[in-house]
């Protein structure tokens, strides 16, 4: 069956550190996936999408990486600060349309100061 | 939030009541979902609408009756709720059904009891 496993239920890492969050699907040939953040009592926000021809995506202090030997996206926060400390959630959509898109669980990041 | 708003934030009901959720997209796109989102679980797509019309259930029991009478309005009818169908409901617009970026709203705190 396809799954979506991201790699820890929480990270604890200090300010200034490099956060890195874990992203493995199976069974899936996604076109691209997504990386959104959710705050608590908050609906998700979209952060940055990496196609399946680029091994590489960046936006201000976040770096997203899309291996797809491996199945694996791994999405960095450079210099974390305190305020990045929310939920993570990847997403893939199976037929490229948002028609079927699957969210994994996420990773709650906490970043203290 | 002004972009997708949800009401109400929060709802109680019993499991014979029913009751609908709100959505309301000020973004002007064409395409609007619904998600549940439950404790330690991952969000599940549960319905898919593109210019009013549903082109996508996934698989979601008949007592929950989604409705899109335009373009900036989607609603959720609830009927007969189980005590399992207690989640965080969340209501998201894009552009079109092809475009990847998601816009999701506060969602509706549901409980039954």
């Amino acid at each position: 069956s396809q799954k979506i496993e991201q790699n820890s239920e929480a990270l604890n890492i200090q300010e200034g550190k490099t956060a890195t969050l874990t992203c493995n699907y199976t069974n899936y040939s996604p076109a691209y996936l997504q990386w959104y953040r959710q705050d608590p009592g908050r609906g998700p926000v979209f952060l940055l999408l990496i196609r399946e021809n680029e091994k590489e995506k960046r936006k201000e202090r976040l770096k997203v990486t899309f291996d797809t030997t491996l199945k694996q996206s791994l999405f960095h926060i450079t210099a974390s600060q305190p305020a990045d400390s929310a939920t993570y959630l990847c997403a893939l959509d199976l037929r490229g349309n948002n028609n079927d898109m699957r969210f994994g669980a996420g990773t709650r990041l906490t970043v203290k100061p | 939030e002004t972009g997708v708003t949800q009401t109400p934030r929060h709802l109680v009901m019993g499991m014979t009541n029913k009751k609908s959720l709100k959505c309301e997209q000020h973004l002007g796109h064409n395409a609007m979902y619904w998600y549940k989102q439950s404790a330690k679980k991952p969000l599940e797509l549960m319905f898919v609408y593109s210019l009013e019309e549903r082109v996508e259930n996934n698989s979601v029991p008949s007592r929950f009756s989604p409705e899109c009478p335009n373009s900036s309005h989607l609603f959720l009818h609830l009927h007969t709720l189980q005590p399992e169908d207690s989640a965080l409901y969340l209501c998201a617009s894009s552009q079109d059904p092809g475009t990847y970026e998601q816009y999701f709203g506060p969602g509706t705190r549901l409980t039954v009891t």
